[in-house]
């Protein structure tokens, strides 16, 4: 059974530049989270998907977005690079008709913004 | 006030020790409680779940005071490979988003 899945493992960009990161939740998981985590910090919810679309918000400023596809995964898109988004940044997927928020993770993608 | 705050430690043990850090939280709606482990450059795996007043997995037991709103974590009979940062994390938002705390750092040491 393949857990979460994200791709890339690492990311290098420049500031102003924009990237997109992917993410595969668990099988029979339908809902997926993201979240930033800065060094030294605990993960940060940036937003919530489920059934393909955006059902909660941290507060993260616009350049952050996301989407969900029909087959549950997922893409972060994050315009307009700032120094301060480097960051390992975190997918969790669960199922909605679950216990409350077991949320598992995938390995992450480690951005570095130059 | 922060939504979830934790004893940052680190807290340095020697192997067979018992350590125990808390975790307190500002959303006294929150029914359900989490611990996470994160390993140095890893992601957080879950850990235990609470959903009551407390909860025993071997020899991690968490528990619960929702009058002081307050969680905290015992580890008993420490081993080396207990060394990781343990997260606590509560939801909140109508249980959709998880918060965490900054995480308490723990070491053990032969």
């Amino acid at each position: 059974d393949a857990g979460v899945t994200q791709s890339p493992t690492h990311l290098i960009k420049t500031r102003g530049q924009q990237v997109t990161l992917r993410c595969s939740p668990k099988s029979g998981h339908d809902t997926v989270s993201w979240y930033q985590q800065a060094l030294g910090q605990g993960p940060q919810f940036i937003f919530q998907y489920y059934e393909e679309e955006e059902r909660q918000r941290g507060n993260f400023p616009d350049r952050f977005s996301g989407h969900q596809f029909p087959n549950y995964s997922s893409e972060l898109n994050v315009n307009a690079l700032l120094l301060g988004d480097s960051a390992l940044y975190l997918c969790a997927s669960s199922f909605l008709s679950g216990r409350a928020n077991e949320q598992f993770f995938g390995p992450g993608t480690r951005l570095t913004v130059l | 006030r922060k939504e979830v705050e934790q004893d940052p430690g680190p807290f340095n043990v020697p192997e067979g020790a018992t350590v125990a850090f808390n975790c307190t939280y500002s959303n006294s709606a929150s029914q359900s409680f989490f611990w996470y482990r994160q390993d140095c450059r890893k992601e957080p795996k879950l850990l235990m779940s609470v959903y009551s007043s407390g909860n025993e997995d071997g020899r991690f037991t968490a528990q619960l005071n929702r009058a002081s709103q307050y969680i905290s974590l015992l580890i008993r009979d420490s081993k080396l490979s207990d060394s990781a940062t343990y997260l606590c994390v509560v939801p909140s938002g109508n249980d959709y988003k998880l918060s965490f705390g900054a995480g308490t750092t723990v070491t053990v040491r032969a």
